[in-house]
């Protein structure tokens, strides 16, 4: 079975502090380390999807970084923003075997306050 | 505009009542699928389908049934729904690379399933 985790669980930072998170996953054939924003009622919605080791994707103030050889990769965020609060998922996909299927993290809940 | 739609968004319904939730996505995806979203659980996949007539099973599939007679299209039926698949449900649906999901996921808005 395979498993992605996240760390930590929830984080509550002050507006204007960077933060980070850490996703853990299989680095036996894998194939693309995906991270999705999920805001409280509404649905997940992509900021990245990287597949290449040493990887590095930026969109605004939040950037990510991939290491598929030990299996981690990070979500920063410079200078939170209460928007910014959500939770913050990643997924792996690993080809092989009879499956195709993206297995997802529990997430990190960011709470940002003004 | 590129989406994924899910119909309904709620549904209240008794225990044994045969109902199904549709999916839609107008963007020519050969790969969907349907996740639960459980507190503390994050969201489990039920069924994936990588094109059209095949489908598989994910890591929650019992109570559940699909299918995906056209591109566009995947229902999620639940033949006689229990207490325990009241739940938040999520349809998504992506293009494929090497032979899986590995490109961004659109997620549908949602269906919130009570069953009592």
């Amino acid at each position: 079975i395979l498993n992605v985790e996240q760390s930590p669980q929830s984080l509550h930072v002050q507006e204007g502090d960077s933060t980070n998170f850490t996703c853990s996953f299989p680095s036996s054939n894998f194939y693309a380390l995906h991270w999705y924003r999920w805001e409280t009622a509404k649905s997940p919605e992509a900021l990245f999807v990287m597949t290449l080791n040493g990887d590095e994707k930026k969109k605004g103030r939040i950037s990510a970084t991939l290491n598929t050889k030990e299996g981690y990769s990070y979500l920063y965020i410079k200078g939170s923003q209460p928007e910014d609060s959500a939770t913050y998922l990643c997924a792996s996909y690993n080809y092989g075997g009879a499956t195709n299927k993206l297995i997802f993290g529990t997430g990190t809940l960011l709470a940002v306050q003004p | 505009e590129a989406q994924v739609t899910q119909n309904p968004r709620y549904l209240i319904t008794v225990t044994g009542k045969k109902l199904t939730v549709t999916c839609s996505q107008n963007m020519n995806h050969e790969y969907m699928s349907w996740y639960r979203q459980d507190p503390g659980l994050g969201l489990r996949q039920i069924y994936y389908s990588m094109n059209v007539e095949v489908t598989d099973k994910g890591d929650v599939p019992e109570g559940y049934k699909v299918s995906r007679k056209e591109k566009r299209n995947f229902p999620l039926i639940l033949e006689s729904p229990s207490p325990n698949q009241t739940s938040l449900y999520f349809c998504a649906s992506s293009s494929v690379l090497a032979g899986g999901p590995s490109y961004e996921q659109y997620f549908g808005p949602g269906t919130r399933l009570t069953v009592t």
